[in-house]
């Protein structure tokens, strides 16, 4: 199975930062992941789609980019709001498989 | 609008059972495969596999086969996931998370989440 593997496991930057998490997949899997954001005691919420397409409603500071086995998510200027885990999934195939995580504080 | 309601939280002992409860509205129930999605205390997702929807076919990731059942009530557009022989190591939270798409794809809707806490 294809492995999901995000860095940092965690990161503390300022507000107006901007911040670059990563997601590596074992094997290639084109453009078929997504980004996945969870507040403290929330509940997870598609952030980013195909690597790169940003869910309706998503603030426009999300982005995303990559393909094949590296892919980034990018918050381009870090707000309050966004302190949360930040979860890559692969869905080519299945499984399935989630990143385990990469936890984002204010510094 | 779209919505997936989950059962409420569970206290069961070791070696018990346990049926979660997955409620759709506001989509055609049949048209997009339901996944479940387990988050142990303190740790990340783990996705445990689906159900098409259309056809009731499961799948289920590695570490999800035996113990673990997904289904469905399609006349009561609810999904279902049963764990039997439940041990400490099987608290967490359970969602189901609906494909954005038909089977297999990123999940756009999830549900509020069960908790689940096995403890004697």
């Amino acid at each position: 199975d294809i492995q999901m593997t995000q860095s940092p496991s965690s990161l503390s930057a300022s507000v107006g930062d901007r911040v670059t998490l990563t997601c590596r997949a074992s094997q290639g899997i084109s453009n078929y992941l997504a980004w996945y954001q969870q507040k403290p005691g929330k509940v997870p919420k598609l952030l980013i789609y195909a690597a790169s397409t940003l869910q309706s409603g998503v603030p426009s500071r999300f982005s995303g980019s990559g393909s094949g086995t590296d892919f980034t998510l990018t918050i381009s200027s870090l707000q309050p709001e966004d302190v949360a885990t930040y979860y890559c999934q692969k869905y080519n195939s299945a499984p399935l498989t989630f990143g385990g995580g990469t936890k984002v504080e204010i510094k | 609008q779209v919505q997936l309601v989950q059962s409420g939280s569970e206290l069961k002992k070791p070696g018990a059972s346990v049926k979660i409860s997955c409620k759709a509205s506001g989509y055609t129930f049949t048209s997009n495969a339901m996944n479940w999605v387990r988050q142990a205390p303190g740790q990340g997702l783990e996705w445990m596999g689906w159900i098409n929807t259309d056809t009731g076919n499961p799948t289920y990731a590695q570490g999800f086969t035996g113990r673990f059942v997904f289904s469905l009530d399609t006349s009561v557009s609810t999904a279902y996931l049963q764990i039997s022989s439940l041990k400490a190591e099987d608290t967490a939270v359970y969602y189901c998370a609906r494909d954005s798409r038909g089977t297999g794809w990123y999940h756009g809707y999830w549900g509020q989440g069960t908790l689940v806490t096995v403890s004697s």
